[in-house]
C-alpha cells in the first residue's frame, strides 16, 4: 500500500529565513503529488501539484516543491517565509492505481514563524 | 472559484444522538470526499462518492454512513455520536479524472 511520510511534526522559522518542508513517499511507481496548507480554523488550500515533466513546480505563495524520484521525495520550500505562512502543511499522493481519485495524505508538518 | 461549503463550523451533540454534516459543492464534480482530521493522524478518508447514489468506503468508515441524493450534496451522518467521533470533519470535492481536492471550511464537532 502506498504511503506518505512528514518526518518533521513541528518546524520553527524565522520570518525571512528560507523554508524546506519534506515529503517522502512509498509507492512502486511514480504517483500525482501534492502539497496542501491549512491555516489555523480553516480547511485545506492546494498550494502546488506534480503528475509529470519539469521535475521543480512552482505553487501559489511563493512555494515550490522539487519532485527526486532517486529520493523518492517531493519537498515544499519558499525563499523568504512571512509571518502568514504559518500554518500546517500536508503533502499527498494520488495514482490511477489507487482507484476513484483518491489522495493519501501525511500526517502533516505544523509550521511557525518567529520574529 | 470553486467553493465548498460545510453546514457548521462547530458542532456540540450529546453521546448517542444522531448526528447530520451536510456538504455542498457549486462546480459540478463528480466526487466528494468525507475525511476526520485529528493531530498527529492527517487526514483519514471516511467515505467517497463518485457519483449520485454511488459511494465508497474509505479507510474509517465505522460508525458513520454518507448519503447522496444530488450532485452538488453529500451528508456524512452519525448514526449514534459516540465521544471518539469528536474529531475535526472536513469534506472535499474533485472532477471525475482529476486529483485535485478542494477542500470545505471543516466542522469541529464535539461529543459529549
Amino acid at each position: 500500500a502506498q504511503s506518505v511520510t512528514q518526518p518533521d511534526i513541528h518546524i520553527t522559522v524565522s520570518e525571512g529565513a528560507s523554508l524546506e518542508l519534506r515529503c517522502n513517499y512509498s509507492y512502486g511507481a511514480t504517483p500525482y503529488l501534492f502539497w496542501y496548507v491549512q491555516s489555523p480554523g480553516q480547511g485545506l488550500q492546494l498550494l502546488l501539484k506534480y503528475f509529470s515533466g519539469d521535475t521543480l513546480v512552482q505553487g501559489i505563495k511563493g512555494f515550490e516543491a522539487e519532485f527526486k524520484r532517486s529520493q523518492s521525495s517531493f519537498n515544499l520550500r519558499k525563499p523568504s517565509v512571512h509571518w502568514s505562512d504559518a500554518a500546517e502543511y500536508f503533502c499527498a499522493v494520488g495514482h490511477p492505481n489507487f482507484g476513484n481519485e483518491k489522495l493519501t495524505f501525511g500526517t502533516g508538518t505544523r509550521l511557525t514563524i518567529i520574529p | 472559484d470553486v467553493k465548498v461549503t460545510q453546514s457548521s463550523r462547530y458542532l456540540v451533540k450529546r453521546t448517542g444522538e444522531k448526528v447530520f454534516l451536510e456538504c455542498v459543492q457549486d462546480m459540478d464534480h463528480e466526487n466528494m470526499f468525507w475525511y476526520r482530521q485529528d493531530p498527529g493522524l492527517g487526514l483519514r478518508l471516511i467515505y467517497f462518492s463518485y457519483d449520485v447514489k454511488m459511494k465508497e468506503k474509505g479507510d474509517i468508515p465505522e460508525g458513520y454512513s454518507v448519503s447522496r441524493e444530488k450532485k452538488e450534496r453529500f451528508s456524512l451522518i452519525l448514526e449514534s455520536a459516540s465521544t471518539n467521533q469528536t474529531s475535526m470533519y472536513l469534506c472535499a470535492s474533485s472532477l471525475q479524472g482529476r486529483y485535485e481536492q478542494y477542500f470545505g471550511p471543516g466542522t469541529r464537532l464535539t461529543v459529549t
